[in-house]
């Protein structure tokens, strides 16, 4: 198993630009999440998803659209980029339910938008 | 809402010190409570987890125990070694959505030195 996949692991991009950053996953996952990593303020959900078809806000939705047409994959789209949006993006999964279950994180998109 | 306080960092030690990092929580009804780490250059992955009060999460070495009565979920370990630098989050799941949605603290850089 490849576990949780992203890409790409580093972009720029200019204010005002469009970007899909890509996650997958192969452990048939049913809750799959994006989370956006600053320094001194820890990791914050910007969207998640509890199976295909259907997502919702986290913390920090602005700015960001999603969507799940697959078990496998949940891209995170950036419509128009601003420098605000310049982190670094992690995708996690697991397998869901109401009980805590372990997250398996991706290694991370680092974006730059100038 | 939920919130998670962590200690401060950098943290510097010599190989073979006592570690304790300092975790406090608030929430809503009685979360499960996490410690992630992050290597250089990599996603987080799960390093010990409770689900209730008074358990004890451990992993290589590794050990904090579910405080109710002070909200907290302290990592102590007797001997770090110099692979233990890292950076460490604490989290919460929200205890009203689901499992899945994790709190995450600011995050304790651990830097261990020969």
């Amino acid at each position: 198993n490849a576990g949780v996949t992203q890409t790409p692991k580093f972009q720029v991009l200019k204010t005002g630009q469009s970007m899909t950053l890509q996650c997958a996953q192969d452990m048939n996952h049913e809750y799959m999440s994006w989370y956006r990593q600053d320094p001194g303020m820890g990791l914050r959900l910007i969207h998640y998803s509890v199976g295909a078809g259907i997502t919702d806000q986290g913390e920090v939705p602005n700015g960001y659209n999603v969507s799940r047409s697959t078990t496998e994959d949940f891209p995170l789209r950036l419509l128009s980029a601003a420098p605000s949006q310049t982190s670094v993006y992690f995708c996690a999964s697991s397998y869901g339910g109401t009980s805590p279950e372990t997250q398996y994180f991706g290694p991370g998109t680092r974006l730059l938008v100038l | 809402g939920n919130s998670v306080t962590q200690m401060e960092g950098p943290v510097t030690l010599s190989e073979e010190a006592f570690l304790t990092i300092n975790c406090t929580y608030t929430a809503t009804g009685y979360p499960s409570l996490f410690w992630y780490v992050q290597y250089p250059g990599e996603g987080l992955q799960l390093l010990l987890k409770a689900t209730k009060a008074d358990d004890k999460g451990s992993n290589k070495g590794f050990e904090a125990t579910y405080r109710k009565e002070t909200t907290s979920f302290h990592l102590e370990k007797g001997s770090v070694q110099v692979s233990d630098s890292a950076v460490y989050f604490c989290a919460l799941s929200d205890p009203t959505g689901g499992g899945n949605k994790l709190t995450f603290g600011t995050g304790t850089q651990l830097k261990v030195e020969l």
